[in-house]
């Protein structure tokens, strides 16, 4: 069936630098995507999303890039700090309306 | 934002049992809801769709007659693991889509950790 994916499992990054998560997802019909962190033992906690007929959207030290072409989805975090260790879901929304999640992105911040 | 409450947090029960999760939306009311189920190291899985008022709606796969749903208001819905075994041991999520009713975002609970002995 449709799903939607992370190229790596885990990300580990020093403090202050950038962090870059990717996803690939497979249904070129879905038109909203959304970035999720979910800390251990806890609901995931909604960060940014973008439609589709936007290609780049910026939050306060997150940006999310969108390419339709090969059907990818990134999330950049800028100075990451040691809270930004989470994992880290895309979602897209079908044109069902449900909401389907990628493997997820554990992002490991070193001090 | 939205709240979601999610009760319990996290249970312990015997094989054969029953198990209760209820997931309040405190500031809103949802005509919908979503329930996930998550295994360690895994993505989120969609169960079913609550809906205020009439049958929820299952995923392929999930067993209707094991996984109960019930959404008795349109603040309240609950899922009830019947006669729960070992494999069922796993984190259950709720969400539902807030006050515009969008359901394209979602709020979600803090979940809740099923361990079955």
């Amino acid at each position: 069936g449709e799903s939607v994916g992370l190229h790596l499992p885990t990300l580990s990054v020093q403090e202050g630098d950038n962090s870059i998560i990717n996803c690939a997802y497979s249904n070129s019909a879905s038109d909203y995507f959304i970035w999720y962190k979910q800390e251990s033992g806890k609901g995931p906690q909604f960060i940014i999303d973008i439609r589709s007929n936007m290609d780049k959207r910026q939050g306060q030290r997150v940006t999310v890039l969108l390419n339709k072409t090969v059907k990818h989805l990134s999330l950049q975090i800028a100075a990451t700090q040691p809270g930004d260790s989470a994992v880290y879901f895309c979602a897209e929304n079908t044109n069902t309306g449900k909401l389907i999640f990628g493997q997820g992105t554990t992002l490991q911040v070193k001090p | 934002g939205a709240v979601v409450s999610q009760h319990p947090s996290w249970v312990i029960c015997k094989s054969g049992t029953s198990v209760k999760i209820e997931c309040r939306s405190l500031d809103f009311q949802a005509t919908t809801m979503f329930w996930y189920r998550q295994f360690p190291k895994q993505s989120l899985m969609l169960m079913a769709t609550s809906n205020e008022g009439s049958k929820a709606t299952y995923e392929q796969g999930v067993e209707k007659d094991k996984f109960l749903i019930n959404h008795a208001s349109l603040t309240l819905s609950t899922l009830t693991v019947t006669s729960a075994h070992p494999e069922d041991s796993s984190f259950y999520i709720c969400s539902a889509p807030g006050p515009t009713g969008l359901s394209e975002k979602l709020f979600f609970g803090s979940g809740t950790q099923l361990s079955v002995l």
